[in-house]
């Protein structure tokens, strides 16, 4: 059984930084791509970050790019978020997403989310 | 980056009814295109992927359509536990994804 099992959130002051963690078990996780998903409360759903299998190629949305790091340990099957200079608007559940479907490219598997609280 | 549209943003409907909601993109994205269920406090869960093709243990009654800008996700009988909100989402551009805004189906 496929799981992702993130960790990390909680409460920081704006400025301040903070590291997610994903965990993977239950499928090969150097075969696929991984990604970062949040949702901020009472929104819908907006990309941060993506890894490919062999953290050759990654990519950022314009709102964190420069601030975050995505990297992944495929010796350890985890996936990392670090976040730096965060912002209020920053605030949100953030998801780690299994990259599947082959070519047609989906998230066919997610975790439970973790939360991500910038305040002051 | 790509842009997606979902319409409507709400819709109230009953048990037994047909649903049909639309997702449009900005430019073409062939059938790069997925339906996510999401439901209060839990991830979201992939219902059809590549604009037609369901997810292994999503129910028959989910069915997806569309290529190019234009898609569709039809629910042919609505169920209880059908209730939640809807999002499209293009991986065409991988892995700068995009979202469509979502759409809450609620019980009338």
């Amino acid at each position: 059984e496929v799981q992702l099992v993130e960790s990390g959130g909680g409460l920081v002051q704006p400025g301040r930084s903070l590291r997610l963690s994903c965990a993977a078990s239950g499928f090969i996780f150097d075969d696929y791509a991984m990604h970062w998903v949040r949702q901020a409360p009472g929104k819908g759903l907006e990309w941060v970050s993506g890894i490919s299998w062999d953290s050759g190629s990654m990519g950022y949305a314009d709102s964190v790019k420069g601030r975050f790091t995505i990297s992944r340990d495929n010796a350890k099957n985890s996936l990392y978020l670090q976040m730096y200079s965060l912002r209020a608007e920053d605030t949100a559940l953030y998801f780690c997403a299994k990259v599947g479907c082959s070519g047609a490219s989906c998230y066919d598997h997610w975790g439970q989310g973790t939360p991500v609280t910038v305040s002051s | 980056d790509i842009q997606m549209t979902q319409s409507p943003s709400s819709l109230s409907a009953s048990v037994g009814d047909r649903v049909t909601i639309t997702c449009r993109a900005s430019q073409s994205i062939t059938t790069y295109l997925n339906w996510y269920q999401q439901k209060p406090g839990k991830a979201p869960n992939l219902l059809i992927y590549g604009a037609s093709s369901l997810q292994s243990g999503v129910p028959s009654r989910f069915s997806g359509s569309g290529s190019g800008t234009d898609f569709t996700l039809t629910i042919s009988s609505l169920q209880p536990e059908d209730f939640a909100t809807y999002y499209c989402q293009q991986t065409y551009s991988t892995p700068r994804v995009t979202f469509g805004p979502g759409t809450k189906v609620d019980i009338k």
